[in-house]
């Protein structure tokens, strides 16, 4: 069964706007990760956040942690076309190798 | 190469036929995962192989499917007399030691008629 748990699961904006979203979690973590996935192809590793981190920088990318209230954020700043993508994110709930996967938030960057 | 590479990237097959997909991983990755990823949907795990430990196959849906490791290096996972819910893309990623992050193949698209 899948913990993570994005949302939106379908998010359309204009190119340049800021894009949002969120996963949430049922279970303790060491750490939560977020990973992009272009339309057929492999997933691409963004970023990884500790569970002692609260936020972390990545280029255009932001992720936030909040132990307590047992989720995540991913915003992607001034988007672009390219970042047309399903964003993932994945946690260690179950074991330090064994991550679970939410069903991903589907993100359309108009031109 | 670089990255994980996964052959064949498409197959097509019949039912009850068996299916065997190739996964290559980043050289010095002693870590390799097996996932499936139906459309749509998140990532399923099927197996997990750390360097010469035993595996870890408590992800595998039935005893039609099974994978190896060889040498540490290459992986093969084999579906034996498929079935049309076996349809659904088969990911393969490598990762250091410890790390946490996942390489990921470009995946292998299995459509059983």
């Amino acid at each position: 069964s899948q913990q993570g748990e994005e949302d939106p699961q379908a998010l359309s904006i204009q190119e340049g706007e800021n894009a949002t979203m969120n996963c949430s979690y049922k279970t303790s973590i060491n750490n939560l990760q977020w990973y992009r996935q272009n339309s057929g192809r492999g997933l691409v590793h963004l970023i990884l956040i500790r569970s002692n981190e609260r936020e972390k920088h990545s280029g255009r990318l932001r992720v936030t942690l909040d132990t307590s209230k047992k989720s995540s954020s991913l915003l992607i700043t001034a988007s672009r076309a390219a970042d047309t993508a399903s964003y993932f994110c994945a946690t260690d709930a179950r074991s330090n190798y064994q991550l679970i996967w939410g069903a991903g938030t589907k993100l359309i960057i108009k031109p | 190469g670089a990255g994980v590479s996964q052959s064949p990237s498409n197959k097509v097959t019949e039912k009850g036929k068996d299916v065997e997909l190739r996964c290559d991983p980043i050289s010095g990755h002693t870590a390799l995962y097996w996932y499936r990823q139906s459309l749509g949907q998140g990532l399923e795990f099927l197996i997990y192989f750390q360097g010469n430990s035993a595996p870890d196959k408590s992800g595998l849906p039935s005893d039609r499917f099974s994978a190896e490791r060889t040498g540490g290096s290459v992986s093969t996972l084999t579906i034996q007399r498929t079935q049309q819910e076996d349809s659904a893309v088969y990911l393969c990623a490598s990762s250091p030691l410890n790390t946490g992050e996942l390489f990921f193949g470009e995946g292998s698209r299995l459509t059983v008629l």
